[in-house]
């Protein structure tokens, strides 16, 4: 089935700087791309959707200055953590949709794990 | 996208079939039923989905109710790498402009025992 990578895994960074999270695409062409955030013992939160060339689309509460989304080709969106504070600690989650035969279902990413100390 | 309702958690003994039911009285006649699974600290993980007919993959098999207003999941064999949280979720037809996202509930924790 279609497979979609995160990086990185895990990162643990110092409050006050910023940290960018990958999602890929790697066999299959994502014109849209979902970002999801999830804390611990909870459900996945969407966050925002990125499409390719455009800007992405935030979800109601939702701050786009500090999570800035990229998605530059129709394999690759970042989402950039701005001056990361200890309560964006989090579980971040990305999924594709990709067209053609692909277009039913969404696959998600790995996760990655993001510590701010 | 419909709501969904599921059983909080479940138990099951390995080797024992698993039957996870779900609740989306206020689906669409064009909306499609997707289940998906999240083992602790990874993403989620696509199983099966299914619109009217009932339907079967290596994973897994869907049971949706005539009425379409339930469905049940089933795990013919479980095993302990089964344990998971389970998500039931009501997706919005192609073209529409929430197409392609996903709304979680809590989800159902199956806990496979042995």
């Amino acid at each position: 089935g279609a497979v979609v990578s995160q990086h990185p895994s895990w990162v643990i960074c110092k409050s006050g700087t910023s940290v960018k999270i990958e999602c890929r695409s790697l066999d299959f062409q994502a014109t849209t791309m979902f970002w999801y955030r999830q804390f611990p013992k909870q459900s996945l939160m969407l966050m925002a959707t990125s499409n390719e060339g455009s800007k992405a689309t935030y979800e109601q509460g939702v701050e786009k200055d500090k999570f800035l989304i990229n998605h530059a080709s129709l394999t690759l969106s970042t989402l950039t953590v701005t001056s990361a504070h200890p309560e964006d600690s989090s579980f971040y989650i990305c999924s594709a949709r990709g067209g053609g035969e692909l277009g039913n279902t969404i696959y998600f990413g790995e996760g990655s794990w993001l510590t701010v100390v | 996208d419909a709501k969904t309702t599921q059983p909080t958690s479940m138990d099951c003994a390995e080797g024992r079939a698993a039957n996870l039911p779900c609740n989306h009285s206020t689906i669409s006649g064009n909306e499609y039923v997707y289940w998906y699974r999240q083992i602790h600290s990874q993403g989620p993980q696509y199983i099966i989905h299914g619109l009217k007919n009932n339907e079967t993959n290596e994973m897994a098999s869907l049971i949706i109710t005539e009425d379409r207003k339930s469905s049940t999941l089933i795990l013919p064999h479980a095993t302990l790498r089964d344990t998971a949280v389970y998500y039931c979720i009501v997706r919005a037809p192609a073209g529409g402009t929430s197409y392609g996202k996903l709304t979680f509930g809590q989800g159902t924790i199956l806990t496979v025992h042995p």
